[in-house]
């Protein structure tokens, strides 16, 4: 089963503007974590955020983590068109639960028109 | 290239054939994972390996899979007798001890015809 839902399902912007990406998920959590991945290709790891982080910035992203409300967001400021492909949280319970497998969501497919 | 490799990229397959994949993770890693995505959705946790030992193992993996890694460095994970719905990508990941990241090949899809 899969722990994390993103939201939107598809998002589509213009070259410049920011793309916002919204992640739930169910249970308790060690981190959450952002990937990307082109079409056909492996996953990227974006960014890390661990359950006592609220806020964390890599470039031009920006992940937020809400613990009690069970979100995480996904900000990707400036978008250019290489940005361009499906964006997924994953989860980790981590050492706590005996469990460092990641749940992933079913994903946001980002489209950046040039 | 010290990334994760995966070998090979693509199997077709026909059905009740046995297939293998091979992964070579990265060399300092202990952990290595094995995942399996399907059009449209996200990757899903397949076994996990702390250096030779597999530690988890989803009930997504019958008893016509099997996943290997003897030396606690390449893994290899076999599909017996596949059927159709064994179609899909087949991603391998490794990460350190301390830090989760997790590092992902490119994959092996899977077609079973």
């Amino acid at each position: 089963s899969q722990q994390g839902e993103e939201d939107p399902q598809a998002l589509s912007i213009q070259e410049g503007e920011n793309a916002t990406m919204n992640c739930s998920y169910k249970t308790s959590i060690n981190n959450l974590q952002w990937y990307r991945q082109n079409s056909g290709r492996g996953l990227v790891h974006l960014i890390l955020i661990r359950s006592n982080e609220r806020e964390k910035h890599s470039g031009r992203l920006r992940v937020t983590l809400d613990t009690s409300k069970k979100s995480s967001s996904l900000l990707i400021t400036a978008s250019r068109a290489a940005d361009t492909a499906s964006y997924f949280c994953a989860t980790e319970l981590g050492s706590g639960a005996g469990s460092y497998q990641l749940t992933f969501g079913k994903g946001t497919k980002l489209s950046v028109i040039p | 290239d010290t990334g994760v490799s995966q070998d090979p990229r693509h199997k077709i397959t026909k059905r009740g054939q046995n297939v293998t994949f091979r992964c070579d993770p990265i060399s300092e890693h202990n952990r290595l994972y094995w995942y399996r995505q399907t059009l449209g959705q996200g990757p899903e946790f397949l076994t996990y390996f702390q250096n030779e030992a597999q530690l988890e193992k989803s009930r997504l993996l019958s008893d016509r899979f099997s996943a290997e890694r003897p030396k606690g460095s390449f893994s290899t994970l076999e599909i017996q007798r596949t059927e159709q719905g064994d179609s899909a990508m087949y991603l391998c990941a490794s990460s350190s001890n301390w830090n989760t990241e997790a590092f992902f090949g490119q994959g092996t899809r899977l077609t079973v015809v």
